[in-house]
């Protein structure tokens, strides 16, 4: 199966400073990485994702690039603030061998910690 | 437009009981997902739910169980607890898909602790 690794598992900024997060992923088969935010006490929200055929996105201050051949695809987030802190995961995506529909594997997660 | 919704928010029991966590997808969504998060981990995906058939499940004992209704509502039923079944039970939904990845819709999740 799909085994995803994230590094760092925490990462702490200056306001206004860039971050970047780092995963891996193993099964070729992936081809959608969705990127989620989790606030304490809530469930993880969708902020940006990348499909297998596109090697960069962009959303604001918001950015996710993916190497395929490497297997490996990073969020970077420019001019953070400290809304910005938060848990961060990483998912990779692959269809089931049986069909039906993408089941994502996720990373550990990174706790993000903006510093005013 | 309301988005995922899942009742209640917390919930404790003791070890040996059985829970029922519910979820409402998000309108126009007709698949259902569960997932376990436990404390300082990503979602490990339990099963999935579409036209009220359980469509794929990951590594979880029969224990689990879950069921989804002719609205697109889900629940997921948990047997026998265990402490280790402590966690943040989430639902995602998403649109049962046609051919390329969809995306999913994460509710606030319900965390659960055994004693």
């Amino acid at each position: 199966g799909e085994n995803v690794e994230q590094h760092p598992s925490t990462l702490s900024v200056q306001e206004g400073d860039s971050a970047v997060i780092k995963c891996t992923y193993s099964d070729s088969a992936s081809n959608y990485f969705p990127w989620y935010k989790q606030e304490l006490g809530k469930g993880p929200q969708l902020i940006i994702d990348i499909r297998s055929n596109v090697g960069e996105k962009k959303d604001q201050r918001i950015a996710v690039t993916l190497n395929k051949t490497a297997k490996h695809f990073s969020l970077h987030i420019t001019e953070t603030q400290p809304e910005d802190s938060a848990v961060y995961f990483c998912a990779a995506r692959a269809r089931f061998l049986s069909g039906g529909s993408y089941i994502p594997t996720f990373g550990r997660g990174t706790s993000l910690i903006v510093h005013p | 437009d309301a988005g995922v919704t899942q009742s209640p928010t917390h919930l404790i029991k003791t070890r040996g009981q059985q829970v029922t966590l519910r979820c409402s997808p998000k309108s126009g969504h007709d698949t259902v997902s569960w997932y376990q998060q436990a404390l300082g981990q990503g979602p490990q995906f339990i099963f999935q739910y579409y036209e009220e058939e359980e469509r794929q499940r990951g590594n979880f004992p029969d224990r689990f169980s879950g069921h989804q209704f002719p609205n697109y509502s889900s629940e997921l039923n948990v047997n026998a607890l265990l402490l280790g079944d402590s966690a943040l039970y989430l639902c995602a939904s998403s649109f049962w898909p046609q051919g390329a990845p969809d995306t999913q819709y994460f509710g606030p999740g319900t965390r659960l602790t055994v004693l």
